[in-house]
């Protein structure tokens, strides 16, 4: 049973450019979230995909977009890199319930973003 | 106040002994707590998850819950040296898991 996964491990970047991290959720899952963790923080919800749309977002600007695609799978983009945005940059994945609420998310080995 | 707060530690503790790991809430609907762990670079993985007032036993970690007193602690019995990691605690906000909300984590270190 594949977990989660994602790509790249890493990434360096700077300042302005783009960028596209990938997440493919654990088998049976079809519901993404990505979170954003800065160094000695707690995870930081930035939105949620659910049959290709954008269900619930967190405090995160506009230059953080993302997609999902028919098979669940789904892409997070961030556009005008900050140096702020360095960041371990995480993908869970979870199974949506019909009452709308979903089950416990696991995550995946996550994405190191450096913003130079 | 902060929706989940926890002591960022370090938390030392002897091979064998009981590491004890606290988080407080503000949020007094919430009605699910998840326990995370995670190693150095790594990502989080879930460790346990309680949502009834009292205990809840899976190996070595045991989730209470105090609902009350907004309060979720991890205790972890005969602590081992692969128990070294941040422990973060996280609730959902909306419901079911649609949005976690995580603390900023609890590092332990178990010293052998």
């Amino acid at each position: 049973d594949a977990g989660v996964t994602q790509s790249p491990t890493h990434l360096i970047k700077t300042r302005g450019q783009q960028v596209t991290l990938r997440c493919s959720p654990k088998s049976g899952h079809d519901t993404v979230s990505w979170y954003q963790q800065a160094l000695g923080q707690g995870p930081q919800f930035i939105f949620q995909y659910y049959e290709e749309e954008e269900r619930q977002r967190g405090n995160f600007p506009d230059r953080f977009s993302g997609h999902q695609f028919p098979n669940y799978s789904s892409e997070l983009n961030v556009n005008a890199l900050l140096l702020g945005d360095s960041a371990l940059y995480l993908c869970a994945s979870s199974l949506r319930y019909a009452g709308g609420s979903t089950d416990t998310q696991y995550f995946g080995p996550g994405t190191r973003l450096t913003v130079l | 106040q902060k929706e989940v707060e926890q002591n960022s530690g370090p938390l030392s503790v002897p091979e064998g002994a009981i590491a004890s790991l606290n988080c407080t809430y503000s949020d007094r609907g919430s009605q699910s707590f998840f326990w995370y762990r995670q190693y150095s670079g790594k990502s989080p993985e879930l460790i346990m998850f309680i949502y009834s007032n009292g205990d809840k036993e899976d190996g070595r970690f045991t989730a209470q819950l105090n609902k009350a007193s907004q309060y979720v602690s991890l205790l972890i019995r005969d602590s081992q040296p692969s128990d070294s990691a941040t422990y973060l605690c996280a609730l959902p906000i909306q419901g079911g898991s649609e949005k976690l909300v995580f603390g900023k984590g609890t590092k332990l270190t178990v010293n052998p």
